[in-house]
C-alpha cells in the first residue's frame, strides 16, 4: 500500500524558514517524481514544486521560485521542501503527492501538516 | 499561467440524482485534465485523468469527458460518500505549471 507522511509543520515567523518531510513507503521511491502541493482557505489547492526521480530536474511554482528548494533522498525514501524567506500567505496544509511516471497527476497523496506563518 | 474555472461554485442535490459539474480552461490542455473528489479532513483523491479515465478503485458512476477547453464531470447517481469539493486540474503546459480550479462543493439538498 502506498503511504505518505509529511512532517515539519509549525508555526513561524514571518521571513523565518523551515523544511517540511515527506516519509514515502508501499513502492519503488525511486521510480517517480515526486509533488508538493498546499491548499488554504484564500488560494484552494495550489502546485508548489516537483522533482523527477533522480532530482536531476526540479521545478517551482512562480509564488515560491527563489525561495522555496524541493529535494530528495532515494536511500531513505524521503522527499523534502526547504522554505525560505516565509511570508503569510504561505500559510497552508502542505500535501506530498506522486504521479504515475507518466504524467503530472497526484495519484497519492499524504495527509499533510501545516504551515502557519504568523508574528 | 493557465487558469482553470469551475461551475457552479455550489450545488445543491439530493441522494441519486445524476450531477454535471463543469471545468473550464483560459486556453487550450487538449486531454491534460483530472479530477479529485475532496471530503473535509481528507487530502484530494484523483478521480479521472485524461480527461476521461478513471483512476484505480473508482466506480463507474463517475465519468469525465470533454477535451481543449471545456470539461464535465458526471456523477451517475450521487451517493453519500459523494457530498464533498471536487477539483479539476490541468498538466498541460511546459515547463510544467501545473494548475487547479477553485473547486466545485455538492452539498444535500
Amino acid at each position: 500500500e502506498v503511504q505518505l507522511v509529511e512532517s515539519g509543520g509549525v508555526v513561524v515567523q514571518p521571513g523565518g524558514s523551515l523544511t517540511l518531510s515527506c516519509a514515502a513507503s508501499g513502492f519503488t521511491f525511486d521510480d517517480y517524481t515526486m509533488h508538493w502541493v498546499r491548499q488554504s482557505p484564500e488560494k484552494g489547492l495550489e502546485w508548489v514544486s516537483l522533482i523527477s526521480w533522480d532530482a536531476a530536474n526540479t521545478y517551482y511554482a512562480d509564488s515560491v521560485k527563489g525561495r522555496f528548494t524541493i529535494s530528495r533522498d532515494n536511500s531513505k525514501k524521503s522527499l523534502y521542501l526547504q522554505m525560505n524567506s516565509l511570508r503569510s500567505e504561505d500559510t497552508a496544509l502542505y500535501f506530498c503527492a506522486r504521479d504515475d511516471g507518466s504524467n503530472y497527476v497526484f495519484h497519492y497523496w499524504g495527509q499533510g501538516t501545516l504551515v502557519t506563518v504568523s508574528s | 499561467e493557465i487558469v482553470m474555472t469551475q461551475s457552479p461554485a455550489t450545488l445543491s442535490v439530493s441522494p441519486g440524482e445524476r450531477v454535471t459539474l463543469s471545468c473550464r480552461a483560459s486556453q487550450s490542455v487538449s486531454s491534460d485534465l483530472a479530477w479529485y473528489r475532496q471530503k473535509p479532513g481528507q487530502a484530494p483523491r484523483l478521480l479521472i485523468y485524461g480527461a476521461s479515465t478513471r483512476a484505480t478503485g473508482i466506480p463507474a458512476r463517475f465519468s469525465g469527458s470533454g477535451s481543449g477547453t471545456e470539461f464535465t464531470l458526471t456523477i451517475s447517481s450521487l451517493q453519500s460518500e459523494d457530498f464533498a469539493f471536487y477539483y479539476c486540474q490541468q498538466y498541460n503546459n511546459w515547463p510544467p505549471s501545473l494548475t487547479f480550479g477553485g473547486g466545485t462543493k455538492v452539498e444535500i439538498k
